[in-house]
């Protein structure tokens, strides 16, 4: 498969429930992204993570805690989630160079469609 | 903080029509703006711009960064149906691979 995958590409969960959204990206890229995009929002970013290191974390909730064992892999656990977290959450991956010019382009992935009940 | 406003936030137009779509940031240290266009889950990458007036160019749409204006602008010529979705501006600045998104424009093209 080419690009970003991301699965499952929808998922219904209780508040209670444990789940997890996961990404895989085959383009070789070192870099990889969470975002959320809800309603009439702009894309939030809630993780960044360059060469398997988290380098951001967009003070998103712990409710929400990734997970990236490699460059090509990156998982989001979800536990105790809340209503308002029902969204498309989206995963992207880029270049990322320790040196050199930096670039900004980013590969996104279908998207996981969820719904917190 | 960061901020990236796009203009106007919904448009609809008929097949044929020429549309301008606009986006202004407030970036420390910018380093790109991007434009991407979402149809129905991810978004697809358009252009990257880094430098100012330099149009880029790819069939009917094409870009133009205004560095002095903080601004850009997205351009679609002789619009059809398969351009109906939602365009994104984003802008990438400081020394990490961070964007930030402009809310979108939904661009509907009826036949």
């Amino acid at each position: 498969e080419t690009g970003v995958t991301q699965t499952p590409r929808h998922l219904v969960m209780g508040m209670t429930n444990k789940k997890s959204l996961k990404c895989e990206q085959h383009l070789g890229h070192n870099a990889m992204y969470w975002y959320k995009q809800s309603a009439k929002k702009p894309l939030e970013l809630m993780f960044v993570y360059n060469f398997k290191e988290q380098t951001e974390n967009n003070s998103v909730p712990s409710r929400f805690s990734p997970e990236c064992p490699n460059s090509s892999h990156l998982f989001l656990h979800l536990h105790t989630l809340q209503p308002e977290d029902s969204a498309l959450y989206l995963c992207a991956s880029s270049p990322y160079k320790l040196q050199g010019p930096l670039t900004y382009e980013q590969y996104f992935g279908p998207g996981t469609r969820l719904t917190v009940t | 903080e960061d901020k990236v406003v796009q203009s106007p936030l919904s448009l609809v137009v008929h097949e044929g029509d020429t549309v301008t779509l606009n986006c202004s940031y407030e970036v420390t240290n910018f380093r790109s703006l991007l434009w991407y266009k979402q149809e129905k889950k991810a978004p697809t990458f358009l252009f990257m711009l880094t430098s100012s007036g330099i149009e880029k160019k790819s069939g009917r749409l094409s870009s133009i960064l205004d560095k002095k204006e903080l601004s850009s602008i997205l351009n679609i010529t002789a619009t059809q149906t398969g351009d109906s979705a939602i365009y994104l501006c984003a802008v990438g600045g400081g020394s990490n691979y961070k964007l930030t998104f402009g809310k979108g424009t939904l661009l509907t093209v009826n036949p």
